[in-house]
């Protein structure tokens, strides 16, 4: 069974606090994705990635870094949390084959985090 | 990134058929249509895509109107499993846009028992 996995369900953090989501994925897949999902403003892409050591900039970058060093681990960074940070938090991966990147992606069961 | 329209809400009755409908009158020729979904307290899973002809799997089926404006997700026959936001999304199929997942609002689906 496919499989993505987060390292948290649910999180609290502290205004400031430097925050790491981890998501790790056992499919060998390419690309990689972070999303952040609101109450009226659904789900929006933060970064994506479509290599190790690649990433690229989503919808909504701002206060946020990743960071990807093996295939299989795509790393969400929030530098200095902050409270209008605090939201749901999704991971997901997909394959690339033959050019053509719009394969299904796999989901993650999110993370709630709550930043204080 | 070219938008889609789908209802709210939408409620229907267990082992019933359910059609969930979808407008993208501004797609272009080569965006592929897929579907989503999002039960409670869960990641969204694939549903289905397609590109003009209609499409069938396990889980539903797709039937996409002849000028590609619209589309519809059937559920030929609704469980209480199948109580989810079902969302309707627009892929380019190719370049870095491709990656790309665009969500809207989705529709919320209640099944009754």
């Amino acid at each position: 069974d496919v499989k993505v996995t987060q390292s948290s369900r649910y999180l609290v953090k502290r205004t400031g606090e430097k925050v790491f989501l981890e998501c790790v994925q056992d499919m060998d897949h390419e690309n990689m994705f972070w999303y952040r999902q609101d109450p009226g403003l659904g789900l929006r892409l933060i970064y994506f990635s479509y290599d190790v050591k690649m990433k690229e900039k989503g919808d909504i970058p701002e206060g946020y870094s990743v960071s990807r060093e093996k295939k299989e681990r795509f790393s969400l960074i929030l530098e200095s949390a902050s409270t209008n940070q605090t939201s749901m938090y999704l991971c997901a991966s997909s394959a690339m084959s033959g050019g053509v990147s719009y394969n299904e992606q796999f989901f993650g069961p999110g993370t709630r985090l709550t930043v204080l | 990134d070219a938008k889609t329209t789908q209802p709210n809400s939408m409620e229907s009755n267990e082992e019933e058929p359910v059609h969930l409908p979808c407008n993208h009158s501004t797609i272009s020729g080569t965006d592929y249509i897929h579907w989503y979904r999002q039960l409670p307290s869960q990641g969204p899973e694939y549903v289905i895509h397609g590109l003009t002809s209609n499409v069938n799997n396990r889980m539903a089926s797709l039937a996409i109107a002849e000028d590609r404006k619209s589309s519809t997700l059937i559920l030929h026959r609704a469980t209480l499993r199948d109580a989810a936001v079902y969302y309707c999304i627009l892929r380019v199929p190719k370049g870095r846009g491709a990656q790309k997942l665009v969500f809207g609002q989705g529709t919320r689906l209640t099944i009754n028992p």
